[in-house]
């Protein structure tokens, strides 16, 4: 069974890095799919952030492009989240997931982790 | 690019079928057969129900069914349980090699 979990702080400053990890099991990522960011503000609707494959190749949301890096460590089964200079509007639940190759499908979530900014 | 187009609510009654829809553009929906549903419930992670427009992961009821035309997708809900109550989300895979959500339906059980 895959499963996800997110791990990182649940407060960050304005202006400062966002930054959350995602451990997999049951899975390698090292397979052939897409593993990705997905998040959501409180009471709101999905927005997806952007994803990456074992061998580096990532594409990310144009509308956050500029302060994103998504990484993958291979080594210890995981991939991470790096938004930068963030500001009250990136406060969401943030889950990671695998995403099928053809179609950015995510078919396997985690349970989220909230982020919230203030200061 | 703009989020996809669905229903704030849709409701119905226990045993009957309800359909909530999903319209986007040419560079999404309308291009692609790679549209997906997704069922949420309070508190919870998305669920991935139908994937490429009308396939069903293992395990998912087959109650649930998807449909496309042109641009607007389909998610139709067979013999409405208590259960199905949540939020509905779909998603289409976008000519900018990345993937755009739907708005978000609340479907409620009478």
């Amino acid at each position: 069974q895959v499963q996800l979990q997110e791990s990182g702080p649940g407060l960050v400053k304005p202006s400062e890095t966002l930054s959350l990890v995602c451990t997999v099991s049951g899975d390698s990522i090292s397979s052939h799919f897409y593993w990705g960011w997905i998040r959501q503000p409180p009471g709101k609707g999905l927005e997806w952030i952007g994803i990456i494959y074992h061998n580096g190749v990532t594409y990310y949301s144009p509308s956050l492009k500029s302060r994103l890096s998504i990484s993958v460590d291979m080594s210890e089964n995981q991939f991470s989240l790096r938004l930068y200079s963030v500001t009250a509007a990136d406060t969401a639940i943030y889950f990671c997931a695998r995403v099928m190759v053809a179609g950015l499908t995510g078919d396997y979530w985690g349970q989220g982790a909230l982020v919230t900014v203030s200061s | 690019q703009s989020v996809l187009t669905q229903p704030a609510s849709v409701s119905g009654s226990p045993g009957q079928s309800i359909t909530i829809s999903c319209t986007g553009t040419n560079t999404d929906v309308g291009r692609y057969n790679y549209v997906s549903w997704y069922q949420q419930h309070p508190g919870k992670a998305p669920k991935l129900i139908i994937y490429d427009v009308t396939n069903r992961p293992s395990g998912v009821s087959g109650r649930f069914s998807g449909s496309k035309s042109g641009n607007t997708a389909s998610l139709t809900i067979s013999r409405l349980q208590a259960d199905d109550e949540g939020d509905y989300y779909c998603g289409s895979y976008t000519s900018f090699s990345s993937l755009v959500f739907g708005s978000g339906t609340t479907v409620t059980v009478l």
